[in-house]
């Protein structure tokens, strides 16, 4: 099955600094990829999202970049602000059957914005 | 818009017990999927339904936990008997089957077990 591997665990930038995460996966057939942050206690929200036949998306201060060859893909925050301090997930979806995907996530990533 | 609605928020236990979660997912939204969150990991795909039908359960540890949709809306989740590594968070999840949004799985806020 697909294997999503993110890093690092944990990052802690001073506010107003650039922040990245970088994710690997496995299955070539893998071609979509969401970015989700999950903030204590509440839950999961999608923050930003790249399809495999796109090489990077932005959106206002957040920007992924996706490598197929490599099959890496990255989010990137710049000028990082208080709220964004939280728990990013990377996850990589692919089709199963009937048309449905199944999405697998990574480890995470605790980040943490220093005032 | 509502979004997927859970309950209960919090759910306390003994190991042996019974336990089960509710979710109803955002209206229109076919694809409902179950994720177990323990702490410090990302969640990870229980069980997902297709309207009424099973599409992917082979991470669903079939001896003491089971799922059901059967009016393709609402959906059930069950653990018996509970174990001390369920603790976690149980997650549910919706999507829609329409183009591009397909994909895009929205959030219930989930159901806090802890298996004493």
């Amino acid at each position: 099955g697909e294997n999503v591997e993110q890093h690092p665990s944990t990052l802690s930038v001073q506010e107003g600094d650039s922040a990245v995460i970088k994710c690997t996966y496995s299955d070539s057939a893998s071609n979509y990829f969401p970015w989700y942050k999950q903030e204590l206690g509440k839950r999961p929200q999608l923050i930003i999202d790249i399809r495999s036949n796109v090489g990077e998306k932005k959106d206002q201060r957040i920007a992924v970049t996706l490598n197929k060859t490599a099959k890496h893909f990255s989010l990137h925050i710049t000028e990082t602000q208080p709220e964004d301090s939280a728990v990013y997930f990377c996850a990589a979806s692919k089709l199963i059957d009937f048309g449905n995907e199944k999405l697998t996530f990574g480890t995470g990533t605790r980040l943490t914005i220093i005032p | 818009e509502a979004g997927v609605a859970q309950s209960p928020r919090y759910k306390i236990i003994e190991k042996r017990q019974s336990v089960a979660f509710w979710c109803n997912p955002i209206s229109g939204h076919a694809t409902l999927y179950w994720y177990q969150q323990i702490l410090g990991q990302g969640p990870k795909l229980l069980i997902q339904f297709q309207n009424n039908g099973v599409v992917d359960d082979s991470q669903l540890p079939k001896d003491r936990f089971s799922a059901e949709r059967l009016k393709g809306v609402d959906s059930t989740l069950k653990i018996q008997p509970a174990k001390l590594e369920d603790s976690a968070v149980y997650l549910c999840a919706s999507s829609m089957r329409v183009g591009e949004a397909k994909n895009i799985q929205y959030f219930g806020a989930g159901t806090r077990l802890s298996v004493l």
